[in-house]
This record gives structure tokens, C-alpha cells and sequence, in this order.
């Protein structure tokens, strides 16, 4: 049973380009998770999706950033326009259904914005 | 504000003494705790967790933590530390509130197992 799979590992992008990126989620879970850690820092808790669903966003900035998580494919976690504080290493988790408390992690994105 | 506090930026041990990495949280409710390690340019790994019961958790690679509710601590503990144990160590809880949904964790203590 493959894990969370991640693309790209590493991403550049200029300021003001768009970056997306992409988690497949394991084999039967249905709950996608993203977070971002800063250098330096802890993880920070995104957004929380199932399938079409956005259930809980409190953690995504306001503007230049969305998610998704279709009914099939995989999660993609987009930003526009990206300014040099975006870059960060951004991590995808997901856990079966009913159990929120099992989040498997991804090996990350790093993006570096230029 | 919910929070976890890892007060220790880094720890030094020598290999095979004991190892603390600590951790305190201010979550409301009866919150799951967690720990996770990272290994440079690598996602999280998972090492264990409490959710209720004994308040001694055993985990992956001979890592244990205490749980304390009176202090609101979570350490982590090894009674002999390992050279490849040094990594960079997050302690984490998963609050009651909203559903259980969203990890808070800590800035991370680096942890490094000198020879």
C-alpha cells in the first residue's frame, strides 16, 4: 500500500506565477489535510478536505490561495501569484474515514519562490 | 489561543544516556497527543500517540512519552539514545473541539546524539 505521494518534491516559481501543488492520498482514505511549515517553524494546519468538499478552511489565507480535492485525482493545493513568503515546505496528510486522529504525512513540496 | 509548546530548541545527548524531549500544550478538552519525527528533506513520521488509557505510551524505535494532564505534558522519552535518533522531533495534539480535525503542533525541538 503505497503512502501519501507528493508532486512536485521541489518547486520554483518567480514571483507572480502560480504554483500548484499535488497529493494523492493512500489507497481507501477519504480525508486530505494541508499544512505548511515555515523555516524554522512548525507545522501549521491549512485546510481539511473530503472528496469535493472543503469541511474546514480556517487556516488558508485569505487571497491567492485555494483547494480542491475532486471526486477523482488527486488533492491540489493551488496559490496565485506567489510572493517570496510563500515559500515554504507544504505537507498533505490523510486519514480514513472516521478516523481524523490517523494522519499520515506526505514527504512534502518544498516551493521557493524567487 | 490553542497551543503547543516544545521549550527546548535543542537537545544534546550522548549516545546510550537517556533522552527527554519535552512538551506542553494549553488545548481544551480532552485533546489526542501525538509525536513526529523528520528527518532532513523527509515528511513526518509517525511515533506515537495518546488518546486515552495508560499514561505511558509505547511507541516506534523504542520511543515512550508520559502523559501528565495535571501538567499538560507530553515528553518524550528513549533510555538510550541512538546516533541515527538525531532528527528533528514535533510534538502535536489534535483538539476535541471541530471534530478532532486539525493537528497543532509544536516549533519542533532538534534532537542530536553525539558518539
Amino acid at each position: 500500500n503505497a503512502g501519501v505521494m507528493q508532486n512536485p518534491r521541489h518547486l520554483v516559481r518567480r514571483r507572480g506565477q502560480e504554483a500548484r501543488l499535488r497529493c494523492s492520498p493512500m489507497k481507501g482514505h477519504s480525508h486530505v489535510y494541508w499544512y505548511r511549515q515555515l523555516p524554522e517553524e512548525g507545522l501549521k494546519f491549512m485546510v481539511y478536505l473530503q472528496k469535493e468538499n472543503i469541511i474546514d478552511e480556517s487556516g488558508m489565507p485569505k487571497e491567492r490561495f485555494s483547494a480542491e480535492f475532486p471526486k477523482e485525482g488527486p488533492s491540489i493545493l493551488r496559490i496565485q501569484q506567489v510572493v517570496r513568503g510563500d515559500s515554504a515546505a507544504y505537507f498533505c496528510a490523510s486519514s480514513p474515514y472516521g478516523q481524523n486522529y490517523e494522519q499520515y504525512f506526505g514527504p512534502g513540496t518544498r516551493l521557493t519562490v524567487t | 489561543a490553542q497551543s503547543v509548546a516544545q521549550p527546548e530548541d535543542q537537545v544534546n545527548v550522548a549516545e546510550g544516556n537517556p533522552l527527554t524531549v519535552k512538551c506542553t500544550y494549553s488545548v481544551s478538552g480532552n485533546p489526542y497527543l501525538f509525536w513526529y519525527v523528520q528527518y532532513p528533506n523527509r515528511g513526518l513520521q509517525f511515533l506515537l500517540k495518546y488518546i486515552t488509557g495508560d499514561n505511558l505510551v509505547k511507541g516506534s524505535y523504542g520511543f515512550e512519552a508520559e502523559f501528565n494532564k495535571s501538567q499538560t505534558s507530553f515528553h518524550l522519552k528513549k533510555p538510550s539514545a541512538l546516533v541515527s535518533d538525531s532528527a528533528l522531533y514535533f510534538c502535536a495534539a489534535l483538539p476535541s473541539s471541530g471534530g478532532y480535525n486539525k493537528l497543532i503542533f509544536g516549533a519542533g525541538t532538534r534532537l542530536a546524539v553525539h558518539p
